[in-house]
């Protein structure tokens, strides 16, 4: 299947810093990626879906801001958490697509866990 | 309420035992139905998709979606400790693709 890779797994900062988390597609051009946020015990909550050389499109309630995503090529997006406070700690998860509609599948990544102190 | 409601469990069951989990939605649009096992600090694996009503089996896993009571399920037959995650059931449909999530139900098999 296809694999969908982040970086890193796992960061701790300090309250103030900008964090960059990286979502790659590994072996697989990706139509579509989406930026996920998971509590614990909670739903994942979609952030935001980004198409390469586009502006992301944010769901309601999520500070484009504050969480900047780039999504440079077909197999790379970037999600910047700037400015992070304890708040924003949580797991961060990205997926990517490749088709349309029925076929349109999602290749999870396997999270990021941010601390933010 | 909620568009995609799942009870979060834990649900625990001894190995060998056959698991039931559930989801029900609000949303008559959804057509594409979906089952997802995410370990601990893990990314969510797709285990299941269906389109519409009926069943769909794949080894211990048979996924069921009745869309007249808006009410979907995923049986794991010969549960094994292996089994043990959370599993999502994510459903979308109505002119968009992107998927809405449940909670999540977290299982555990005890040896």
């Amino acid at each position: 299947g296809a694999v969908v890779s982040q970086h890193p797994s796992r960061v701790i900062c300090k309250s103030g810093t900008s964090v960059k988390i990286e979502c790659r597609s590994l072996d697989f051009q990706a139509t579509t990626m989406f930026w996920y946020r998971q509590f614990p015990k909670k739903s994942l909550m979609l952030m935001a879906t980004s198409n390469e050389g586009s502006k992301a499109t944010y769901e309601q309630g999520v500070e484009k801001d504050k969480f900047l995503i780039n999504h440079a090529s077909l197999t790379l997006s970037t999600l910047t958490v700037t400015s992070a406070h304890p708040e924003d700690s949580s797991f961060y998860i990205c997926s990517a697509t490749v088709g349309s509609g029925r076929d349109n599948e999602q290749f999870f990544g396997p999270g990021t866990r941010l601390t933010v102190l | 309420q909620k568009e995609v409601e799942q009870d979060p469990g834990p649900l625990s069951v001894p190995e060998g035992a056959i698991v039931s989990l559930n989801c029900t939605y609000s949303n008559s649009a959804f057509q594409y139905f979906m089952w997802y096992r995410q370990y601990s600090r893990k990314g969510p694996e797709l285990l299941m998709y269906t389109y519409s009503s009926g069943n769909k089996e794949d080894g211990r896993f048979t996924a069921q979606v009745d869309k007249s009571s808006k009410y979907i399920s995923l049986f794991i037959r010969d549960s094994q400790p292996s089994d043990s995650a959370t599993y999502l059931c994510a459903m979308s449909g109505g002119g968009s693709y992107i998927p809405t999530f449940g909670r999540g139900t977290s299982l555990i098999v005890h040896p």
